[in-house]
This record gives structure tokens, sequence and C-alpha cells, in this order.
């Protein structure tokens, strides 16, 4: 079975501080993804990487960095966090994009608050 | 333009009973995928089901099964016998090939199964 984890299921933290959500998969995926979750916006991507030390934007990539230094590890970075980065933040996987089915599986997801 | 629509927020199911959950999609891409995820209250989003743009069949897992129509642009969700635990958020989401791995969500329907 595909195991992605996420460092921390719930994070409270202060506007300003910098803020760093772990994420590692266990199966040797090439590529990985950062997404938020908001009522009636639905999953919006932020960043994602198809190898080590390669990234993209997403849709929505202000606000956030994030670092692949190794396959299995991608990490989700707020400079400064703000109030309105209060979110649910769920990270995937997938095998690559070469392969026709290419299924994400996600991992648990962090709910954030930042006061 | 919305590149997947779900148009029914909620829905309501009688235990025991099959129930159908709507997706249609927009695309230029001919080739593509389409999946279909739960998100319990816990939060994980799990896969369920994937249809590819080129498949001949309908794509079918345990109870559930995919309606593709492809002229239509829909790829509607069936579950069959529903259970208590199927109530849950379900995201439609999409594939474009010249998106690589990237997925786009509908949405979502939030689902519950009454006694």
């Amino acid at each position: 079975d595909v195991k992605v984890t996420q460092s921390s299921r719930y994070l409270v933290k202060r506007t300003g501080e910098k803020v760093f959500l772990e994420c590692v998969q266990d199966m040797d995926h090439e590529n990985m993804f950062w997404y938020r979750q908001d009522p009636g916006l639905g999953l919006r991507l932020i960043y994602f990487s198809y190898d080590v030390k390669m990234k993209e934007k997403g849709d929505i990539p202000e606000g956030y960095s994030v670092s692949r230094e190794k396959k299995e590890r991608f990490s989700l970075i707020l400079e400064s966090a703000s109030t309105n980065q209060t979110s649910m933040y769920l990270c995937a996987s997938s095998l690559g994009r070469q392969r026709s089915t290419d299924t994400q599986y996600f991992g648990p997801g962090t709910r954030l608050t930042v006061l | 333009a919305q590149k997947i629509t779900q148009t029914q927020p909620g829905m309501f199911v009688q235990e025991k009973e099959a129930v159908t959950l709507d997706c249609t999609y927009d695309t230029s891409d001919p080739s593509y995928g389409l999946f279909w995820y739960k998100q319990p209250s816990s939060g994980e989003m799990i896969f369920l089901i994937y249809q590819g743009s080129y498949d001949q069949q309908n794509a079918t897992e345990g109870r559930y099964s995919l309606n593709f129509q492809k002229a239509r642009k829909s790829a509607n969700l069936v579950i069959s016998a529903s259970q208590l635990g199927d109530s849950a958020m379900y995201f439609c989401a999409m594939r474009e090939e010249n998106q690589g791995g990237k997925l786009i969500f509908g949405q979502g329907t939030e689902l519950s199964v009454k006694p």
C-alpha cells in the first residue's frame, strides 16, 4: 500500500512565523504535490515537483515555497505565515507522469491555524 | 470556465440503495484521466476509481462504478448498496495529458447515507 505521511495533523502558529509542513512517501514516487483546501474553493494546487530538486508553481504559489532535497520528502514552507493561510494542507504523490493512470495518493492532511 | 463541475453540493441516500454522483468536465485534450476521491470527516483523500479517456469499458471497483459518457463529457460515480460508512465528501478530478501530473478538482458532493 502507498503510504503518504504528513508531519502534523493539527498546527497552530502565529502571524509572521516561518512554518514548515513536511510530507514523506514510501513508494519511490517521482511526483509530489501540495494542495490547500478551503470551504467553497475546493482543492487548489500550490506547488508540485517531478523530481528531486525540481519544483513548479501551481495555481496559488504566492506566499509559499517548497523544498525537495530527497525523493521521498517534499516540504512546504510558509516564509511568514499570515491569517489567510489558515487552511487544510494536503500532500500527494504519484508514480510519474509517463504512466497512463498516474493516480495521486494523499496524506492525512494538516489543519493549519494562523493566529 | 470550470474544468470540472459537480452540480450536487449535497445528496441523501437510504442505506442499501444505489446513488449516482454527477460530474461533468471540459477539456480539449484528447488524452485525459478522470478520478473519484472520497474524503471522510477525518480529512484524508481516498482514491476510489479511475477512467482513462481511451478506455472502452466503464471502470468498476467493488461497489463503485464510473458511468463514462465521453460525448457528453460526463463521468458520474455510481455507488451501489450504500453503507453508513459511505457518508463523506466525494470529489471528481481530471488529469490532462498535456498538463503532466496535475489534477483539477471539482467542488465536491457531500453524501449522507441514512439508516
